[in-house]
């Protein structure tokens, strides 16, 4: 039921730099793309999420970007910091419905 | 309570042993969600239960999984004659009612299950 592919697995950041991660989807239904935050031992919450008519979202530090054309959506994480190491989850949904598929995950480290 | 809450925080079993895993999900909210978490493989939808209507029993992995819903708050899940490959976390999270996605789900801390 992989319906929403995410990358990379991993990724190592220094503190400051900038943190990429991406995904794609394939339901062209899909019209709700949110982003969750998971720590170590917790279950993931909300970070930041998108819907289609806009290209962009930004909260902070953390901006969404949208390819609807691509089928494909971004996390950046402006100035990463050491607090902001956690595995991240994109997801999808149709807004039909309130179940949620989510990607892989991944694992984000930044090093002082 | 204040959060989903799950139990028990970790489990030991024994291969083909049955297990039950519980959630007491967030007063009010009407949907209730139950995902698994392995390592690379992300989160696994499971099960999907919303008020009164039938769940949505579309991600459960093999007829050894089910689960229940008791007065639209308590759920359980079951998984029957464990195998290894079983071995996972167990997440379980609730939404109020309306656009559940759009608000965002309440996560538990999870069921780690490890089959020995």
């Amino acid at each position: 039921q992989q319906q929403v592919k995410q990358s990379p697995q991993s990724l190592i950041v220094q503190k400051g730099g900038i943190s990429i991660i991406n995904c794609a989807y394939e339901n062209t239904a899909f019209d709700y793309f949110p982003w969750y935050q998971q720590f170590p031992g917790k279950g993931p919450a909300l970070l930041i999420a998108i819907r289609p008519d806009v290209s962009e979202k930004k909260e902070g530090r953390f901006t969404i970007s949208f390819n609807k054309s691509a089928k494909q959506f971004s996390l950046h994480i402006m100035d990463s910091q050491p607090g902001d190491s956690a595995t991240y989850f994109c997801a999808a949904s149709s807004l039909n419905t309130d179940k949620l598929i989510f990607g892989t995950g991944t694992r984000l480290q930044v090093f002082p | 309570g204040a959060g989903v809450s799950q139990s028990p925080s970790n489990k030991v079993t024994e291969k083909g042993k049955d297990v039950e895993l519980r959630c007491d999900p967030i007063s009010g909210h009407t949907a209730l969600y139950w995902y698994r978490q392995s390592l690379g493989q992300g989160l696994e939808f499971l099960i999907y239960f919303q008020g009164n209507s039938a769940p949505d029993k579309s991600g459960l992995p093999s007829d050894r999984f089910s689960a229940e819903r008791t007065g639209g708050s308590v759920s359980t899940l079951t998984i029957q004659r464990t195998q290894q490959e079983d071995s996972a976390v167990y997440l379980c999270a609730s939404s109020p009612p309306g656009q559940g996605a759009l608000v965002g789900y309440t996560f538990g801390s999870g069921t780690r299950l490890t089959v020995v």
